[in-house]
């Protein structure tokens, strides 16, 4: 019974290019939340996503950056023309089913993105 | 906004002491959780908390949810090397996590 899936494990973009983080949810979970994690730091809510829907974006910044949880295939993460701040890691987590956020959510391995 | 503040920020103890870490908010909880992260991994779920003053165990693992629902304080007893790690507080809705308690062992 698989967890968390996220790839890739480790991306490196030069500024402006984009870069697309996935996450695949564990069997049978349709809630999807992304986090970003600074050096030294917590991890920081991002969004919360159901399938097809958007339920939740109020952690992403307003620009550069987007989310899609489609019917289909895993959940992606879209930075487009990265800046060196957006070097960290984004982790991924999945619950079953949302009857308040504290659902036990289960976290991928995280995707360390570095901006060169 | 809430902020999570955890203490002590790390903590270097011999193998086989008990550890005590706890995490303080500036504004009520209503759930708290206990998250252990490995390098190069992702958070695990160690403990869940949802009443004021409740205490759970988990093996060797005690949290305890303030009675001012402020506060709650998670203790480790006979520490053992594969307890290092960093360990995460969050609370409520959107899990806002404080910065860790990075715990090492000393051989």
């Amino acid at each position: 019974n698989a967890g968390v899936m996220q790839n890739p494990r480790h991306l490196v973009r030069r500024r402006g290019q984009e870069a697309r983080l996935r996450c695949s949810p564990m069997k049978g979970h349709s809630h999807v939340y992304w986090y970003r994690q600074l050096p030294e730091e917590g991890l920081k809510f991002m969004v919360y996503l159901q399938k097809e829907n958007i339920i939740d974006e109020s952690g992403m910044p307003k620009e550069r950056f987007s989310a899609e949880f489609p019917k289909e295939g895993p959940s992606i993460l879209r930075i487009q023309q990265v800046v060196r701040g957006d070097s960290a890691a984004y982790f991924c987590a999945s619950s079953l089913q949302r009857t308040g956020y504290t659902d036990t959510q289960y976290f991928g391995p995280g995707t360390r993105l570095t901006v060169l | 906004g809430q902020q999570l503040n955890q203490s002590p920020q790390s903590m270097f103890i011999q193998e086989g002491e008990d550890v005590s870490m706890n995490c303080t908010s500036s504004s009520i909880f209503n759930t708290w959780l206990w998250y252990k992260q490995d390098p190069g991994e992702g958070p695990v779920l160690l403990i869940a908390l949802y009443k004021a003053g409740e205490l759970t165990s988990n093996g060797r693992l005690t949290a305890q949810f303030g009675i001012t629902r402020k506060d709650s304080f998670l203790n480790i007893s006979a520490s053992i090397p594969s307890d290092v790690g960093i360990y995460f507080c969050a609370g409520d809705d959107k899990i806002i996590f404080g910065k860790g308690t990075r715990l090492h062992i000393l051989p």
